[in-house]
């Protein structure tokens, strides 16, 4: 299957800093890249997603960027705030094969925290 | 429009007790999804269902069923729990097909936090 990284673990940013965090992916197949946030005790949401056939994309303070060639796609957040503290969660979709559904494969997440 | 709902919220259960959380959708979704969270390990695929009547195991599928006898349920049933079942469970559902949209979107339930004893 997929083999999933993010990086770093933990980031703790100014508020007003930016934010950055990396997902590695091992499978070419993939061709759908989401980033979830998820709130202390919350569900996990989409915040920003990407398709392969595109290298970036912007939507106000948040944005993702792919490199396919390498595999790797990233988040990144811009002026943050501390309503951005929150686990972030990269999930590669790989293309379903055969009568194996495509699916997400999730990373172990990025603990964000934005201080004051 | 209530999207995706689960039931219960929390539970308590002892060592091989069985239980059912429900999950629910009213956005006419194909694709159903029940996964487990764990501390520092994102969410795992546990079954998954691409419709009504059809399902599928996911990456740790192991004392765990499933059952999808209507479009819009996705059920999935812990016939003995044992304390390695204690998680936070999401369930999952994706690709309105008459509208057109993605399939790979996936929106989320609130969550259940399973404790076993």
């Amino acid at each position: 299957g997929e083999n999933v990284e993010q990086h770093p673990s933990t980031l703790s940013v100014q508020e007003g800093d930016s934010a950055v965090i990396k997902c590695t992916y091992s499978d070419s197949a993939s061709n759908y890249f989401p980033w979830y946030k998820q709130e202390l005790g919350k569900r996990p949401q989409l915040i920003i997603d990407i398709r392969s056939n595109v290298g970036e994309k912007k939507d106000q303070r948040i944005a993702v960027t792919l490199n396919k060639t390498a595999k790797h796609f990233s988040l990144h957040i811009t002026e943050t705030q501390p309503e951005d503290s929150a686990v972030y969660f990269c999930a590669p979709y790989r293309a379903g094969r055969g009568s194996t559904l495509g699916r997400l494969y999730f990373g172990r997440g990025t603990q964000l925290t934005v201080w004051p | 429009n209530a999207g995706v709902t689960q039931t219960p919220k929390f539970r308590v259960l002892k060592t091989g007790q069985s239980m059912t959380l429900l999950c629910a959708q009213d956005m006419n979704h194909e694709y159903m999804y029940w996964y487990r969270q764990d501390p520092g390990m994102g969410l795992r695929l546990i079954h998954y269902s691409v419709g009504e009547g059809t399902t599928a195991k996911g990456e740790v599928p192991d004392g765990y069923n499933v059952s999808r006898l209507k479009k819009q349920n996705f059920l999935l049933g812990l016939e003995s729990a044992a304390p390695s079942q204690t998680s936070v469970y999401f369930c999952a559902s994706s690709y309105p097909r008459t509208s057109g949209r993605a399939r790979e979107t996936q929106y989320f339930g609130p969550g259940t936090r399973l404790l076993v004893l």
